[in-house]
């Protein structure tokens, strides 16, 4: 693989349901981010990692959980998804240079 | 707290030249990003200032002024796969990008 792998690619899930979204880099990147987009919103920060064994909570971190085990991958977790948290879920990490993101290609989540 | 503005959406015709403009308020400031999202893709990184002035890369610039907060992205030769969001973000004092909505650009022929 090159850049940052995501899955699944888009899912239907019931409300209640326990979801993992997957991410997997390799480009050796320290820090790592999960995003929502909805529409008219922009992008707003739900969880990053700094390093691996580190975690930290962004802008609308509530009902999600992640973990940060090694420093390939960082899977995020909807304990008991709610509709309102349908949306499209982009994976990121930096360069630790200039901090530049680089996106995996989205995980489009329906709750119903 | 913390505001990046852009507008919401533009238009401009094939071959012609467009400015996207990003004004800012963060909490310190430490480099200030432009990405290119097309429709249901991922967003892709076009530019980075960090010191004033313009920032040239191919049909693509971005500009910085940090005394006044602002800067743009200015695109020339348009062509029809311009036509996506541009999304303009700051890197405050903690590090973090603070994502402006995004500016939808579209590209008549």
């Amino acid at each position: 693989i090159a850049g940052i792998t995501q899955a699944p690619t888009s899912q239907i899930l019931a409300a209640g349901r326990r979801m993992t979204l997957r991410c997997t880099q390799d480009m050796r990147h320290n820090a790592m981010y999960w995003y929502r987009q909805d529409l008219g919103l922009g992008l707003r920060l739900i969880h990053y990692s700094n390093t691996a064994g580190t975690t930290g909570k962004g802008e609308v971190p509530d009902g999600y959980s992640v973990s940060r085990a090694n420093t390939d991958d960082f899977p995020l977790t909807l304990a008991s998804a709610v509709p309102s948290q349908t949306s499209v879920y982009f994976c990121a990490s930096s360069d630790s240079g200039t901090g530049a993101q680089y996106f995996g290609p989205g995980t489009r989540l329906t709750v119903l | 707290g913390q505001n990046i503005d852009q507008p919401t959406e533009m238009t401009a015709t094939e071959g012609a030249i467009v400015q996207i403009n990003c004004t800012y308020q963060t909490s310190g400031f430490n480099g200030l990003f432009w990405y290119q999202q097309h429709a249901g893709e991922a967003p892709t990184f076009l530019s980075y200032n960090v010191l004033d002035g313009l920032e040239e890369k191919g049909r693509f610039s971005s500009f910085l002024s940090r005394s006044k907060g602002y800067s743009y992205l200015l695109l020339k030769e348009l062509q029809m796969k311009d036509s996506a969001s541009y999304l303009c973000a700051v890197m405050d004092s903690n590090y973090q990008l603070i994502w402006g909505a995004g500016t939808k650009l579209i590209i008549k022929p």
